[in-house]
């Protein structure tokens, strides 16, 4: 399968501090990229769609001005924690969608995640 | 608004059959996934069906039927190591496409 990475895999920072998080599709393009956090024993919660080119789209409940996604390339995707809270750690996965008309595939593959403890 | 229901958590013996199902109602179905996801790991992908119907991969089949808004995944021969969460995931057309998760299924295999 298609291979999407994250980095840093774990960040530990300061209250009030700004964290970056890099999500690269490797061996694919990806028009799409998904952002998705999840905490302990719970599923994954969509926080916003990110388009190449374009402005993410959000869901309903997540602060855009605090987490800031930037999808400028075909393979790389970023969200940025602004000013973190305690309350925003958590594990933060990204999705890349790979699509091919002419392969009749169309898979959304998942990078490693990145766990974030807020102190 | 989009629903995903799938049980909680199921248990099963090593080299049995399990069958573990999952509804939705949702608007602008285009195609539901089934993930296996460790403890403190990432999803892994396991299927994708967007037609009505069975597709099988090796010890893994999952099954469609949209008019009922219903799927299940089949885990065949099982072993220890699919001990795991089963991701249930709608993706849905609605002005753009997203990915949508059910709550999962805490799959316990025992020897």
């Amino acid at each position: 399968g298609a291979v999407v990475s994250q980095h840093p895999s774990r960040v530990i920072c300061k209250s009030g501090t700004s964290v970056k998080i890099e999500c690269r599709s490797l061996d694919f393009q990806a028009t799409t990229m998904f952002w998705y956090r999840q905490f302990p024993k719970q599923s994954l919660m969509l926080m916003a769609t990110s388009n190449e080119g374009s402005k993410a789209t959000y869901e309903q409940g997540v602060e855009k001005d605090k987490f800031l996604i930037n999808h400028a390339s075909l393979t790389l995707s970023t969200l940025t924690v602004t000013s973190a809270h305690p309350e925003d750690s958590s594990f933060y996965i990204c999705s890349a969608r790979s699509w091919s008309a002419g392969e009749g595939t169309d898979t959304q593959y998942f990078g490693p995640g990145t766990r974030l403890t807020v102190l | 608004g989009q629903n995903i229901d799938q049980p909680t958590e199921m248990t099963a013996t090593e080299g049995a059959i399990v069958q573990i199902n999952c509804t939705y109602q949702t608007s602008g179905f285009n195609g539901l996934f089934w993930y296996q996801q460790h403890a403190g790991e990432a999803p892994t992908f396991l299927s994708y069906n967007v037609l009505d119907g069975l597709e099988e991969k090796g010890r893994f089949s999952s099954f469609l039927s949209r008019s009922k808004g219903y799927s299940y995944l089949l885990l065949k021969e099982l072993q220890m190591k699919d001990s795991a969460s089963y991701l249930c995931a709608v993706r849905v057309h609605t002005g753009g496409f997203k990915t949508i998760f059910g709550a999962g299924t805490r799959l316990f295999v025992k020897a």
